[in-house]
């Protein structure tokens, strides 16, 4: 009964190889989102969508494509991996976009997918 | 300049001992103020959030906002070797889903 969802946990890949990141919530939300957290534990949003349309697309290399086959689903999918892509990647979902002035919209994460780049 | 600044810590402290976790930002349109527990290998998860200036108290834990100083707090009374974790603050505007994170501060609490 897990809300978020990723998989997978753990993916260990050759520089140069492309990967995808799947990730599923069964929250009922309309808005997800794709964050990477380096190894200091920064976390910065790269993606987001709503109903299953772009709303946030941050200074990411094109080589990340997200991909939104539905509201509950959205893919990260990486081209020509590097070094520096090792991190920690994210999925969140929320309930709206955060437009109602004193209601919060709480991201729920999902557990992580720790890629590394060799 | 960071948006948004916190002390990565390591912060250690014994069992009992009152916590204080504080983050400093600089966009004065920022009206949400979240505090988020991470857990080692774990997905951050939802502490307490104010919207805008105040105090926010919830068991153990009281998030605090001043705006005029764009400083935010988070206290944890009582501390437990539970709460070891680490503690990211988050903010943004109204209107705007865009979350800013600060960048963690690690809190080991010691029996």
């Amino acid at each position: 009964d897990t809300a978020v969802s990723q998989t997978p946990k753990y993916l260990v890949t050759q520089m140069g190889n492309d990967k995808s990141i799947k990730c599923e919530q069964n929250l009922g939300h309309d808005t997800m989102y794709w964050y990477k957290q380096d190894s200091k534990k920064f976390l910065k949003i790269m993606f987001s969508y709503n109903n299953k349309e772009l709303i946030i697309n941050e200074t990411v290399p094109n080589r990340f494509s997200p991909k939104s086959p539905d509201k509950a689903h959205l893919n990260l999918h990486i081209n020509s991996l590097e070094l520096g892509d090792s991190a920690v990647y994210f999925c969140a979902s929320s309930q709206g976009l955060g437009l109602t002035s004193g209601i919060t919209n709480e991201q729920f994460f999902g557990p992580g997918t720790r890629l590394t780049v060799l | 300049q960071k948006e948004v600044e916190q002390d990565p810590g390591p912060l250690s402290v014994p069992e009992g001992a009152i916590v204080s976790l504080n983050c400093t930002y600089s966009n004065s349109a920022f009206q949400y103020f979240m505090w988020y527990r991470q857990y080692s290998r774990k997905g951050p998860e939802l502490l307490m959030y104010t919207y805008s200036s105040g105090n926010k108290e919830d068991g153990r834990f009281t998030a605090q906002v001043d705006k005029s100083s764009k400083y935010i707090s988070l206290f944890i009374r009582d501390s437990q070797p539970s709460d070891s974790a680490t503690y990211l603050c988050a903010m943004r505007p109204t209107g705007f889903q865009k979350l800013v994170f600060g960048t963690g501060t690690r809190l080991l609490v010691s029996p």
